[in-house]
């Protein structure tokens, strides 16, 4: 079985630009969750899809929003990008929601913000 | 603020040695914590624990955690090179789906 994908897997980007990214969850998981990784903040959630519907969303600002497609795939948007954007974009799927199910995660999408 | 915090920051140890990660969580009524490794890409699923007192084991790895204390570690025995990564370990937050992560232990294992 296919694991979790996510494209681009690598990005640089100017200030005030905006990104897309993808992620691919694996076949039958239908719940998929983002976050952000920083050497200075480790790993911040910053939401979760759940049958199309957004569930839960972490303590970022509105720049970041996201949406999931019936076939549970997922894009995260990032607006107006700044330097502090930079990070590695990690995207994690699991079969349902639910403390009972594990999160597996795609290899992450790196974005350099210059 | 549901915070969790992990200790060692990092760690060195030899090829052989048996290392204990701890991850003490200051988040009241969870439901699970993970356990993960990751190396150069993406965390790695290793332990998901929802019981306490009920230790889960695989190969070398093991765990356990301790819902009175708030406290779960996670011990490797006889070391090898191929386990140098930093090991991760996040809690639910209660009424979420969202998980609060720790910074991490950086563990590296010398031939």
């Amino acid at each position: 079985k296919a694991g979790v994908t996510q494209t681009p897997r690598y990005l640089i980007k100017t200030r005030g630009q905006q990104v897309t990214l993808s992620c691919s969850p694996i076949s039958g998981h239908r719940s998929v969750s983002w976050y952000q990784q920083t050497p200075g903040q480790g790993l911040q959630f910053l939401f979760e899809y759940f049958s199309e519907t957004q569930r839960n969303k972490g303590n970022f600002p509105g720049r970041f929003s996201g949406r999931q497609f019936s076939n549970s795939r997922s894009e995260m948007n990032v607006s107006t990008l700044e330097l502090g954007d930079s990070a590695l974009y990690l995207c994690a799927s699991s079969l349902g929601q639910g403390f009972t199910y594990e999160q597996y995660f795609g290899p992450g999408t790196r974005l350099t913000v210059t | 603020e549901d915070k969790v915090v992990q200790s060692p920051l990092s760690l060195v140890v030899h090829e052989g040695d048996t290392v204990t990660l701890n991850c003490s969580y200051e988040v009241t009524n969870f439901r699970s914590l993970l356990w993960y490794k990751q190396e150069k890409k993406a965390p790695t699923f290793l332990f998901m624990l929802t019981s306490s007192g009920i230790e889960k084991k695989s190969g070398r790895l093991s765990s356990i955690l301790d819902k009175k204390e708030l406290f779960s570690i996670l011990n490797i025995t006889a070391t090898q090179t191929g386990d140098s990564a930093v090991y991760l370990c996040a809690v639910e937050v209660p009424g979420t789906y969202k998980y609060i992560f720790g910074t991490g232990t950086r563990l590296k294992v010398l031939a």
